[in-house]
């Protein structure tokens, strides 16, 4: 069974700061997603990484696949109000069902 | 693009009753749907896997006598809680899987929050 850990599962930290979420697994993904959820709303795809060692940047946000595929990570630099909400890593399935293996998400919550 | 919208975007309703949730993926087709229940500050649960044109498949513990999924077109996916109790409260949202084969990228509805009283 394929499981992915996700690390922290609650951060609350002041704007400006920098913050690391992990998502760690024993198993092998072929690609890996990133989310982020607002309350109330629905997930909201931010990157898809897919090659081992891969680095993908959005703004503020540093998303990295470990070069193992087994792992990945996102950084957010200088944090704002604006980036506060759930984030959750998934990891495509080994079967061949086109399903996601879910992390437990990180709560983020950046005080002004 | 990729838009996916559901509906209704909450609803109350009398123990005992039944509730249909419906998820439209809006700009493409999508030959396969995901339903997903989510607790507060939780992650979420795949309910089961919606296949256009064929039974849905369930995860394990999810009752399909009582979810009933319905993935009659290839745009329309619905999912009809029936005879609804508290417990059944939560956030349900569905999700569109484009079909490419570079990562399987899901694009999520805006969620159905659902109360039983």
């Amino acid at each position: 069974t394929q499981l992915l850990e996700q690390s922290p599962q609650f951060l609350s930290i002041q704007e400006g700061e920098n913050l690391t979420v992990y998502c760690n697994s024993s198993s092998v993904f072929s690609s890996l997603q990133w989310y982020r959820q607002e309350p109330g709303e629905g997930p909201v795809l931010l990157v898809t990484v897919v090659t081992g060692g891969e680095v993908k940047k959005l703004k503020r946000l540093t998303f990295q696949f470990g070069d193992a595929r087994k792992d990945s990570s996102l950084h957010i630099t200088a944090a704002q109000p604006g980036d506060t909400g759930l984030y959750l890593c998934a990891g495509e399935d080994a079967g061949n069902n086109r399903k996601l293996i879910w992390g437990l998400g990180t709560s983020l919550a950046v005080n002004p | 693009g990729a838009v996916v919208s559901q509906h209704p975007s909450w609803v109350i309703c009398k123990s005992g009753t039944s509730v249909k949730i419906e998820c439209r993926s809006l700009d493409f087709q999508a030959t396969t749907m995901f339903w997903y229940r989510q607790f507060p500050k939780q992650s979420l649960m795949l309910m089961a896997t919606s296949n256009e044109g064929s039974k849905a498949t369930y995860e394990q513990g999810v009752e399909k006598d009582k979810f009933l999924i319905n993935h009659a077109s290839l745009t329309l996916s619905t999912l009809t809680v029936t005879s609804a109790h508290p417990e059944d409260s939560s956030f349900y949202i569905c999700s569109a899987d484009l079909g490419t084969s570079g990562g399987n990228e899901q694009f999520f509805g805006p969620g159905t929050r659902l109360t039983v009283l």
